[in-house]
């Protein structure tokens, strides 16, 4: 069972506009939420985190939304560039915290 | 800057062969983790480990298993390695909770 849903497989958006990455849980425990980017042949890095006990988290161009009451996250990139194109990964804490379970990917195609 | 390394990008190996996938990190990280990636099912935990020694399975451990003799390498072994093992394998490290830092990954093919 899946508990980390990004229900979109890709997305391609124009080069200075908005990229909005989607990603849903089931699991009402999760209390902290990360976002990883992957370039092909890369390992992911990470990318931006929020808390539960925020609603929104802003770093540069990149914010992560966060609607607990709809087990709901998003990711805001603004505006978009071809160098932003990689697959997005949404994450979740479980267990201890040591573990991280992981949505299936977004891949994002930013086209110039 | 946190540093991740795998022994090899690339891998070919036969239905049967027993594979060893190696993975460092030069952080002093005491958590250390192997998942692998397949399209659209995400990052999949298959082992990780605590602590020199000690290891606690994932979600998808059959097929697998894992050492830890020092701190910085975590090997990943396939025991008898078959095609639905093809797959790209990434390794991870972590000292706080949360945040991971993975290696580069290895893409094996297994024929």
């Amino acid at each position: 069972d899946q508990q980390v849903k990004q229900n979109s497989p890709s997305l391609s958006v124009q080069e200075g506009r908005i990229s909005i990455l989607n990603c849903d849980y089931t699991n009402s425990m999760f209390d902290y939420f990360l976002w990883y980017k992957k370039y092909p042949a890369e390992g992911p890095t990470f990318l931006i985190s929020i808390s539960s006990i925020k609603d929104k988290n802003e770093d540069g161009r990149f914010t992560v939304f966060l609607n607990k009451s709809a087990k709901h996250l998003s990711l805001h990139i603004v505006p978009s560039q071809p160098g932003d194109s990689a697959v997005y990964f949404c994450a979740a804490p479980r267990g201890a915290g040591n573990m991280l379970t992981f949505g299936g990917g977004t891949r994002l195609m930013v086209k110039p | 800057d946190v540093k991740v390394t795998q022994s090899s990008r690339y891998l070919v190996k036969r239905t049967g062969e027993k594979v060893f996938l190696e993975c460092v990190q030069d952080m002093d990280h005491e958590n250390m983790f192997w998942y692998r990636q397949d399209p659209g099912l995400g990052l999949r935990l298959i082992y990780f480990s605590y602590d020199v020694k000690m290891k606690e399975k994932g979600d998808i451990p059959e097929g697998y298993s894992v050492s830890r003799e020092k701190k910085e390498r975590f090997s990943l072994i396939l025991e008898s390695a078959s095609t639905n093992q093809t797959s790209m394998y990434l390794c991870a490290s972590s000292f706080l909770i949360y945040e991971q830092y993975f290696g580069p990954g290895t893409r094996l093919t297994v024929t």
